[in-house]
């Protein structure tokens, strides 16, 4: 089986523009985290949805960041506009239980550079 | 909010030697996780405690929910090469009707054959 799909790889970008990243999580999976990693501030938990449904989205750290779910097999999450410190490895992760972090499968990331 | 403090950042042992790190809070957390990551690819989940006191293992790995709900930690058995990696932990707990994660600062392992 194929697992999380993200995509791009790798992005680079000049501040001010918008950035798209794309999760496909695994088949079957009802709930799609969205997470930033960086050297000064760790894993953070952006975002989360169940059933397609934004659950908690605290994590979220400007109104530039946005992320959507359309359907079961697709989240976008968007930056609008970038800057520079928004530089960091994206991380989408699925899973089928209901406690945030048990058992999340995650995609390779999205290793994102804003010049 | 909640905060993790793991130790140590680093570790650098010889194959064979058992391997221990830790994270404590002063917060309380209803379950601990710890992750690895590889370079290039996305955590990957070791083991989940899910009540205070409870010891897991899985493999070579143990890792034990301290009995406060504030600490908890992980040790390795036997290192090999292949356990090299960034070790994470996680602490789970219910704020405001959703579940919310924390997670470490990671612990560097670097195995020397």
């Amino acid at each position: 089986d194929a697992g999380v799909i993200q995509s791009p790889r790798h992005e680079v970008t000049e501040m001010g523009q918008e950035v798209t990243l794309r999760c496909k999580p695994i088949s079957g999976h009802d709930y799609l985290f969205w997470y930033r990693q960086t050297m000064m501030r760790g894993l953070e938990l952006l975002i989360y949805f169940n059933n397609n449904v934004p659950i908690d989205d605290s994590g979220m750290p400007e109104d530039r960041f946005s992320a959507k779910m359309p359907n079961a097999s697709f989240s976008t999450l968007k930056i609008q506009p970038s800057e520079p410190r928004d530089s960091a490895v994206y991380f989408c992760a699925s899973s089928l239980a209901r406690r945030v972090g048990d058992t999340q499968y995650f995609g390779p990331g999205t290793r994102l550079t804003v010049l | 909010g909640q905060q993790l403090n793991q130790s140590p950042q680093s570790m650098f042992i010889q194959e064979g030697e058992d391997v221990s790190m830790n994270c404590t809070s002063s917060s309380i957390f209803n379950t601990w996780l710890w992750y690895k990551q590889e370079p290039g690819e996305g955590p990957v989940l070791l083991i989940a405690l899910y009540k205070a006191g409870e010891l897991t293992s899985n493999g070579r790995l143990t890792a034990q929910f301290g009995i406060t709900r504030k600490d908890s930690f992980l040790n390795i058995s036997a290192s090999i090469p292949s356990d090299v990696g960034i070790y994470f932990c996680a602490g789970q707990w219910y704020q405001g009707g959703s579940e919310k994660l924390v997670f470490g600062k990671g612990t560097k392992l670097t195995v020397n054959p």
